[in-house]
């Protein structure tokens, strides 16, 4: 079945520093690819998405590659901010229904 | 374009009462998902809908919860007989298309069980 494995958190990092959250996958077909954010007390919002191999999806300075040699689409910034402070979640969608299928999620918190 | 609108957003009830939370999806938008997320985990999927027909609901947890589309629009929630372990948030989305597309998230119903 599919199932998606993200990097553990809690991660805090200062303003301005490098982000990175890993994320792999196992999936049958060829999935769709995602990342989620969920800001406190707000719902889920789609931050990203990539659907086929060596595609980047990018958005708000956030970035994250589909690599399928790899099984892995890592999220990065380059310079975060207080305000990216949210649960990221890791996700990818297949088959007839497309629902989706979440990784645990991993708390960012960026201090200033 | 309003989103994908919950109701209600919070709901405490007492063991083995029913509840029915509502979704109202993105107007255009053919399919209809139900997700469940518990604190420190991310959302698990329960059952969908294409217009009015529930094409999968064996995720769904037990036989005391059922979902219900009637006109191809709104969808309802039902959870019979609540128990504590049922304590969750409720997740609504919608999304437009044969093959899905992007899911557009509600901001979640909140039920707790005492």
């Amino acid at each position: 079945g599919n199932s998606v494995t993200q990097m553990e958190g809690p991660v805090t990092l200062s303003e301005e520093a490098f982000l990175t959250i890993n994320c792999t996958y196992t999936a049958t077909g060829y999935p769709s690819l995602f990342w989620y954010v969920q800001y406190p007390g707000e719902g889920l919002q789609l931050l990203l998405k990539a659907t086929k191999a060596d595609d980047k999806g990018s958005n708000k300075g956030f970035e994250a590659t589909y690599r399928k040699e790899t099984t892995s689409f890592h999220l990065e910034k380059g310079s975060v901010q207080v305000s990216d402070s949210a649960v990221y979640f890791c996700a990818l969608s297949s088959g007839s229904a497309r629902q989706l299928t979440f990784g645990s999620g991993t708390q960012l918190t960026v201090l200033p | 374009d309003t989103g994908v609108s919950q109701d209600p957003r919070h709901k405490i009830t007492k063991r083995g009462q029913n509840v029915t939370f509502r979704c109202d999806p993105i107007s255009e938008h053919n399919r209809l998902y139900w997700y469940r997320q518990t604190l420190g985990q991310g959302p698990e999927f329960l059952t969908y809908f294409q217009n009015e027909a529930q094409l999968e609901k064996s995720r769904l947890l037990s036989d005391r919860f059922s979902a219900e589309r009637p006109k191809g629009s709104f969808s309802t929630l039902e959870i019979q007989r609540t128990e504590q372990g049922d304590s969750a948030m409720y997740l609504c989305a919608s999304s437009f298309g044969e093959s899905g597309n992007t899911i557009y998230f509600g901001e979640g119903s909140w039920l707790t069980v005492v």
